[in-house]
């Protein structure tokens, strides 16, 4: 079975710097990754995903993820982080196959943004 | 363009009560779909997904139950709500292919006191 780990639960940056978000899967074969965005009481919004092909892959609102294989790894970046940044991110990994598109999400990083 | 409906969107029951959510998809036929529960620092939890009317499968054991009465209609239920049962729901859909995005309703965030 797949799994995913977000190794940091809360992330404080400044606006203006940059962000990195770490993602890491298990998954046995090539994993579909996603990385969605969830603002207080709402539900979730999807930033970007990896199905195959180019490696980097660019989002919503100046999002870009890097699939790394040998890492097993999809970390979330920004250049410049605004306030209105400031959300829960959660990636999630999926089988893909007979899995009939089941997601498996990690626990999720809450984004503090300080002005 | 294909839109997900939650209602409610704030629900308090007491405990041992009944509950029924309902999420409804616009814009789409034949949709997968699925039912999460999110405690807090708890991520998301798969509870429930439905490849077709009536056909539901559970992916944790525990006090709820759902049905697909309609295509495009996905009811979560309990008959008796526990204590535990607290928490944000939400109701996500794909198109059915293999590599799918799902998509995400606005949610329900329920009390059981």
């Amino acid at each position: 079975a797949q799994s995913v780990t977000q190794p940091d639960i809360h992330i404080t940056v400044s606006e203006g710097a940059s962000l990195e978000l770490r993602c890491n899967y298990s998954y046995g074969a090539t994993p579909y990754l996603f990385w969605y965005v969830q603002s207080p009481g709402q539900g979730l919004q999807l930033l970007l995903k990896y199905f195959s092909g180019d490696t980097l892959v660019q989002g919503i609102k100046g999002f870009e993820a890097e699939f790394k294989r040998s890492q097993s790894s999809f970390n979330l970046r920004k250049p410049s982080v605004h306030w209105s940044d400031a959300a829960e991110y959660f990636c999630a990994v999926g089988a893909g196959g007979t899995s009939y598109g089941k997601l498996t999400f990690g626990q999720g990083t809450i984004l503090t943004v300080h002005p | 363009s294909q839109t997900i409906h939650q209602w409610p969107a704030t629900l308090v029951q007491p405990v041992g009560s009944p509950l029924s959510l309902e999420c409804t998809v616009e814009g789409t036929s034949n949709p997968n779909l699925y039912w999460y529960r999110q405690a807090a620092g708890r991520g998301l939890q798969l509870l429930f997904y439905s490849v077709g009317i009536g056909q539901i499968s559970s992916e944790v054991p525990q006090n709820l139950s759902a049905s697909r009465p309609q295509d495009r209609q996905f009811i979560l239920s309990s008959k008796k709500l526990l204590l535990s049962d607290s928490g944000f729901y939400l109701c996500a859909w794909n198109g059915g292919g293999l590599t799918d995005t799902q998509y995400f309703g606005p949610g329900t965030r329920l009390t059981v006191l």
